[in-house]
């Protein structure tokens, strides 16, 4: 079963433009959700994380929008530029088990 | 540098053999995960290791084991490949349990036929 849905699957974004990736969970025993960032031909590599004691996370241009109530989480990309042009991972995880529940992706086409 | 290395990083093979896909990393790292990629699915865990001699199933374990003998490595095998099992495949490291980052190595894509 698929614990964290994400969507969309792809998405095409003009260069300064705003990119926004949605993804929703349903086990409440998560308690972290980091979000990955994928270029081809490379591993995935931790982009930004949030906790849901706190509704948003600001890292430069990428920021964390999280609601515990709807159980939703969605990842920003502010300003966006060819060079985020990638795919991205939302997560969740149980902590104590160290076990990453992963979205299904959303390749992200920044153009100029 | 420390690092996470994954060795072949392309492996052709045919129905019925036995592979195994190697991984290593060098920064000590207790926990050691493989995970597969396919499209639509995202990265799936196949089996985890918290530490030497501790081994454990994931969400897709059918078909695949994983030993740990040492800290540095945990090598993936397919008893008996499968074309369901033609995927791109990643091991990851972690430190600690918790929310420690994984870090991941460069994958292997396996063409079983």
């Amino acid at each position: 079963q698929q614990q964290v849905k994400q969507s969309p699957q792809s998405l095409i974004v003009q260069k300064g433009g705003i990119s926004i990736i949605n993804c929703a969970y349903e086990n409440t025993a998560f308690d972290y959700f980091p979000w990955y960032q994928q270029f081809p031909g490379k591993g995935p590599a931790l982009l930004i994380a949030i906790r849901p004691d706190v509704s948003e996370k600001k890292e430069g241009r990428f920021t964390i929008s999280f609601n515990k109530s709807a159980k939703q989480f969605s990842l920003h990309i502010m300003d966006s530029q060819p060079g985020d042009s990638a795919t991205y991972f939302c997560a969740a995880v149980i902590g104590g088990y160290q076990k990453v529940t992963f979205g299904t992706g959303t390749k992200l086409q920044v153009i100029p | 540098d420390a690092e996470i290395t994954q060795s072949p990083r392309h492996k052709i093979t045919e129905t019925g053999r036995q592979v195994t896909l190697a991984c290593h990393q060098t920064w000590n790292h207790n926990n050691m995960f493989w995970y597969r990629q396919d499209l639509g699915h995202g990265l799936r865990l196949i089996h985890y290791s918290y530490g030497v001699q501790d081994t454990n199933k994931g969400e897709v374990s059918d078909g695949y084991s994983v030993s740990r003998s040492n800290t540095e490595d945990l090598p993936l095998t397919l008893e008996s490949a499968a074309s369901s099992q033609t995927s791109v495949y990643f091991c990851a490291s972690s430190e600690r349990r918790g929310t420690d980052t994984q870090y991941f190595g460069p994958g292997t894509r396996l063409t079983v036929l």
